[in-house]
């Protein structure tokens, strides 16, 4: 399967400062990259859709303000966490689809990353 | 309302024993029923995608099932190993989605505990 990296894998940071954290496709190119949000003994929560060279689509309910993402290249997208808070402790995690070509309407296959826990302190 | 219900909630046996995953969903239109297997801080690896047309696929000792009339899908895992202990997360597309993730229905997972 296709691999898809996180770093870091764990960060550790004070309250009111910001966290960077970045997903790459290592052995495609993702025109579009999700991230998700999970707290323990919970399912998968969408966040936002990442699009390269465009805007990233927010879930109602997350704050597009607070959460920022950036989608640089078709291997790269990142996610910052601004002035973060205890309540923003969980475990993010991201994927990206390859798309099978001429297959319109077909559900691709999700390649998740690692995960990276955050700790707000 | 799209809906994935998995069960049990949790599950503890004995290595070496078999255990079956259920997983019961009503989305609509039905697109393919993946499972995947969550290492406790690690993200969802994927065990088997299957589509309407599936009724059972194989990946080692994992074997999925799936009923597209019941809406039912189970995973069975045969001569448990100690390395199985993890979530095991149903996910179930739907059609038209065009492959987004806004598309996939995740349910709350089974937490399988092996102990030896």
């Amino acid at each position: 399967g296709a691999v898809v990296s996180q770093h870091p894998s764990w960060v550790i940071c004070k309250s009111g400062t910001s966290v960077k954290i970045e997903c790459r496709s290592l052995d495609f190119q993702a025109t579009t990259m999700f991230w998700y949000r999970q707290f323990p003994k919970q399912s998968l929560m969408l966040m936002a859709t990442s699009n390269e060279g465009s805007k990233a689509t927010y879930e109602q309910g997350v704050e597009k303000d607070k959460f920022l993402i950036n989608h640089a290249s078709l291997t790269l997208s990142t996610l910052t966490v601004t002035s973060a808070h205890p309540e923003d402790s969980s475990f993010y995690i991201c994927s990206s689809s390859r798309s099978p070509p001429g297959l319109a309407g077909f559900s691709y296959e999700q390649y998740f990353g690692p995960g990276t826990r955050l700790t707000v302190t | 309302k799209n809906q994935v219900e998995q069960s049990p909630q949790s599950l503890i046996i004995l290595e070496g024993k078999n255990c079956t995953l259920q997983c019961n969903y009503t989305v609509s239109p039905f697109s393919n029923l993946r499972w995947y297997k969550q290492d406790t801080g690690r993200g969802p690896v994927s065990l088997t995608i299957m589509t309407f047309s599936e009724n059972t696929k194989s990946n080692g000792r994992y074997t999925a099932t799936l009923d597209a009339d019941t809406k039912q899908s189970s995973l069975h895992i045969t001569a448990s190993q100690l390395s199985d202990s993890a979530s095991y997360i149903c996910v179930v597309s739907a059609r038209g989605s065009g492959g987004g993730a806004d598309g996939l229905t995740f349910g709350k997972g089974t937490h399988l505990i092996i102990q030896p």
